[in-house]
């Protein structure tokens, strides 16, 4: 089975903390990405990475990067952690782009709150 | 761009009662469309899905088609039971790209 994890299930931060969320996964998948899930707003792609330290920026990558240094580790950074910044984080690895099985695999979250 | 539009919710259900999440989306192209649930307290799973016109994705007693002309991919399931209370969220894929609906919660009462 493919397995996806992340650091944290849940995180409480201070306004202005830098903030590392991580990811693992253990199928050799090329494509990770980091997700945003807010009620009502269904997930939104924060980043993507398509090989190590390649990026792409997604939907809304304002306030965040990221880091791919090595193909099973993705990690998502918020610079200075912001109150608006407080939702739950998904991340999700996939097949190289364009494969017709590139489904996309997702960790259990990271419930972050920033007070 | 590309978008998704799926039913809002809460939907409460009975058990055995029939289930429709109403999905519509918008998109250059020939996406794949897919529908993801996510139980309580846990990520996102791949329910079915469909890659071209007039597919039929099928898992679990879920069923979705893919409709080109009226641009749908609506699910469903005839008789639900408890454990089917989760969030339902469509998507499309387009290249390498994911584009989800806003969720629908369901739940099912016994």
């Amino acid at each position: 089975d493919v397995k996806v994890t992340q650091s944290s299930r849940y995180l409480v931060k201070r306004t202005g903390e830098k903030v590392f969320l991580e990811c693992v996964q253990d199928m050799d998948h090329e494509n990770m990405f980091w997700y945003r899930q807010d009620p009502g707003l269904g997930l939104r792609l924060i980043y993507f990475s398509y090989d190590v330290k390649m990026k792409e920026k997604g939907d809304i990558p304002e306030g965040y990067s990221v880091s791919r240094e090595k193909k099973e580790r993705f990690s998502l950074i918020l610079e200075s952690a912001s109150t608006n910044q407080t939702s739950m984080y998904l991340c999700a690895s996939s097949e190289r782009q364009g494969s017709p099985l590139g489904e996309q695999y997702f960790g259990p979250g990271t419930r972050l709150t920033v007070t | 761009g590309n978008s998704v539009t799926q039913m809002e919710g809460p939907v409460t259900l009975s058990e055995e009662a029939f289930l429709t999440i109403n999905c519509t989306y918008t998109a250059t192209g020939y996406p794949s469309l897919f529908w993801y649930v996510q139980y309580p307290g846990e990520g996102l799973q791949l329910l079915l899905k469909a890659t071209k016109a007039d597919d039929k994705g099928s898992n679990k007693g879920f069923e979705a088609t893919y409709r080109k002309e009226t641009t749908s991919f609506h699910l469903e399931k005839g008789s639900v039971q408890v454990s089917d209370s989760a969030v339902y969220f469509c998507a499309l894929r387009a290249y390498y790209k994911l584009s989800f609906g806003a969720g629908t919660t369901v739940t099912v009462r016994a």
